[in-house]
């Protein structure tokens, strides 16, 4: 296993659903990062954690819930989702949250809401 | 304060030439500014990064170019190669500021 893993790649999911989105870092970081990247925009902070607490929510809509059991997985839940909400979602590891350090992101989930 | 402006939002360059994409930033906190490769399908990857206390960094054929009396910085390809296609981004952070990224360049370079 290597970096930074996603699962699953791609999503398909409509507005009432239920689903979460996977995160596994295999580096031995303490901090893990969700991005939502939609196109032709700057990479979008949604969430931190550094040593499984929460130390970001970058104002972002409660229908998003993260969850970080250890430093090694991140979770994003997903409910009643809205259209605009469709995007690539990064997850990110780094050694910690102190600035000034390389994230190593993974592929991304590919997430259509219909 | 916080936004890294990038340009230009596109580059097309031929094989062998010289692919240079500009950042700048407004907050003079930030002291980490590393460059992302993105291909497609795939997350960022971590390409070459430069801090303030040096004006160039080379790794290969990229260079960061950093002018930070203009609070600017560049990423310029050298021998640019058909395998460099993909989205460039620039970002920037300070020791506790989050990482700030640049909205991306889409480089393709033809044959």
């Amino acid at each position: 296993e290597t970096g930074v893993t996603q699962t699953p790649r791609h999503l398909v999911m409509g507005m009432t659903n239920k689903k979460s989105l996977k995160c596994e870092q295999h580096l031995g970081h303490n901090a893990m990062y969700w991005y939502k990247q939609s196109a032709k925009k700057p990479l979008e902070l949604m969430f931190v954690y550094n040593f499984k607490e929460q130390t970001e929510n970058n104002s972002v809509p409660s229908r998003f819930s993260p969850e970080c059991p250890n430093s090694s997985h991140l979770f994003l839940h997903l409910h009643t989702l809205q259209p605009e909400d469709s995007a690539l979602y990064l997850c990110a590891s780094s050694q910690d949250e102190q600035g000034g350090q390389p994230q190593h992101f993974g592929d991304g989930t590919r997430l259509s809401i219909l | 304060q916080q936004q890294v402006k990038q340009s230009p939002q596109s580059l097309i360059v031929q094989k062998g030439g010289i692919s240079i994409i500009n950042c700048a930033y407004e907050n003079t906190a930030f002291d980490y500014f590393p460059w992302y490769q993105q291909f497609p399908g795939k997350g960022p990857a971590l390409l070459i990064a430069i801090r303030p206390d040096v004006s160039e960094k080379k790794e290969g054929r990229f260079t960061i170019s950093f002018n930070k009396s203009a609070k600017q910085f560049s990423l310029h390809i050298m021998d640019s190669q058909p395998g460099d296609s993909a989205t460039y981004f620039c970002a920037a952070t300070g020791n506790t500021d989050k990482l700030i990224f640049g909205t991306g360049t889409r480089l393709q370079v033809f044959p």
